[in-house]
């Protein structure tokens, strides 16, 4: 059974940082593409970060570029969001998702989210 | 870049049917789409991937109550049989290379 369990997510000052981690189970982890998509209180879905297995490119959403880094390791079998230079902007629920590809398709499996506040 | 365009909220009567659709932008007309569903404190289940000529391969454990057609630019994704379950935020999805997109969800109230 596939399993994507984010965790990390917390309470965090402005300007502070913070590290996602997304733990996959369930699939070959590293034959596929994973994202970072969040969602804000009240807003829809915003996709911020991919990393491909074919390839092995990242790429970043305009809103995040420069303050945030994803990486994985295919031997944990793990993604990881760092999140730095964070603001109110950035409080959201962080989902990881799998893509169906290695590289460029739609999301097949998500996990449940970790919730990341930033706040004084 | 492509945009997706959904309507904020639905709603229909349990046992009933309802068809949501999903808009792709001018000149994206092609795109295959897909489907998720989003219900509260959970995370979202991807339903269905749905091609432009409406041909659609619901995921693994969907049931077919779900299903999916496509005219011009527009996707469509219908649900029979309504049940209180299926009340949940319904948003589509494309990609490009180097980005992905999502509508703005629809609100699917099951009265």
């Amino acid at each position: 059974e596939m399993q994507l369990l984010e965790s990390g997510g917390g309470l965090v000052q402005p300007g502070g940082s913070l590290r996602l981690s997304c733990a996959a189970s369930g699939f070959t982890f590293g034959s596929y593409a994973m994202s970072w998509v969040r969602q804000a209180p009240g807003k829809g879905l915003e996709w911020i970060s991919a990393f491909t297995s074919s390839g092995g490119s990242t790429y970043y959403a305009d809103s995040v570029t420069g303050r945030f880094t994803v990486s994985r390791d295919n031997s944990k079998n793990t993604l990881y969001l760092q999140m730095s230079s964070l603001s109110a902007e950035d409080t959201a629920i962080y989902y990881c998702a799998k893509d169906r590809s290695g590289s460029w398709s739609f999301f097949d499996f998500w996990g449940q989210g970790t919730l990341v506040t930033v706040s004084s | 870049q492509v945009v997706l365009t959904q309507s904020p909220s639905a709603s229909a009567s349990l046992g009933a049917s309802v068809k949501l659709t999903c808009t792709l932008s001018s000149g994206h007309s092609g795109y295959t789409i897909a489907w998720h569903q989003h219900q509260p404190e959970k995370g979202p289940r991807y339903l269905m991937e749905l091609n432009s000529d409406g041909s659609h391969t619901r995921g693994d454990g969907i049931p077919d109550r779900f299903s999916g057609s496509s005219s011009g630019a527009e996707r469509y994704l219908t649900i029979s049989s309504l049940q209180s379950e299926d009340e949940a935020d319904y948003f589509c999805q494309t990609w490009g290379t180097g980005i992905q997109v999502f509508g703005g969800g629809t609100k699917l109230t099951v009265l």
